[in-house]
């Protein structure tokens, strides 16, 4: 299947700092790409979704401005925690799927962030 | 609203074999699929079923029946490494950002 890349695979960071999540489509077109949060124990939440060229549209309850994305290429897309607080320690995942390709998404290694 | 069900805990002993069950409730369907999850790490993709019917892939075989939003996923000959969580999602009706609903998760423990 394609390859979907995520870095840094873990991060700790102090409060009030921000941290860049970079997610990589290696061998396809991610045309649209999907972030997600995983609390422990819990299902998937869908952060925001994003078109290549476009601005994300986020889900009810997911602040945009403390969680900037940007899909600037096919194969690039970020997620930019800001100011963040310990509450915002969790497991963020990225899904990147070419549309014309078909269904399936596929997902990043995931980044597990720890906020202090 | 959107909804997805399926049990939160299976145990199964090795080498035997195992359903896991989910419905959903949603507003659109353009399929549904199967992740398997390991602790700590990403989804990883099973199946992914849009007509009714029965997919076969190895050990891993999944069910679907849109007029009863129904689907499971049956394990074969079950292993030791097939004990994580098992993701049941559905892909609505959205266009190209056709988003994926996700249910809470199946944790199976296979004992030996």
């Amino acid at each position: 299947g394609a390859v979907v890349s995520q870095h840094p695979s873990w991060v700790i960071c102090k409060s009030g700092t921000s941290v860049k999540i970079e997610c990589r489509s290696l061998d396809f077109q991610a045309t649209t790409m999907f972030w997600y949060r995983q609390f422990p124990k819990q299902s998937l939440m869908l952060m925001a979704t994003s078109n290549e060229g476009s601005k994300a549209t986020y889900e009810q309850g997911v602040e945009k401005d403390k969680f900037l994305i940007n899909h600037a290429s096919l194969t690039l897309s970020t997620l930019t925690v800001t100011s963040a607080h310990p509450e915002d320690s969790s497991f963020y995942i990225c899904s990147a799927r070419d549309n014309y390709m078909g269904t399936e998404a596929f997902f990043g290694q995931g980044t597990r962030l720890t906020v202090v | 609203g959107q909804n997805i069900d399926q049990p939160t805990e299976m145990t199964a002993t090795e080498g035997a074999i195992v359903q896991i069950n989910c419905t959903y409730q949603t507003s659109g369907f353009n399929g549904l699929f199967w992740y398997q999850q390991h602790a700590g790490e990403a989804p990883t993709f099973l199946s992914y079923n849009v007509l009714d019917g029965l997919e076969e892939k190895g050990r891993f075989s999944s069910f679907l029946s849109r007029s009863k939003g129904y689907s499971y996923l049956l394990l074969k000959e079950l292993q030791m490494k097939d004990s994580a969580s098992y993701l049941c999602a559905v892909s609505l009706n959205a266009g190209n950002n056709r988003k994926l609903i996700w249910g809470l998760g199946t944790s199976l423990a296979v004992n030996p």
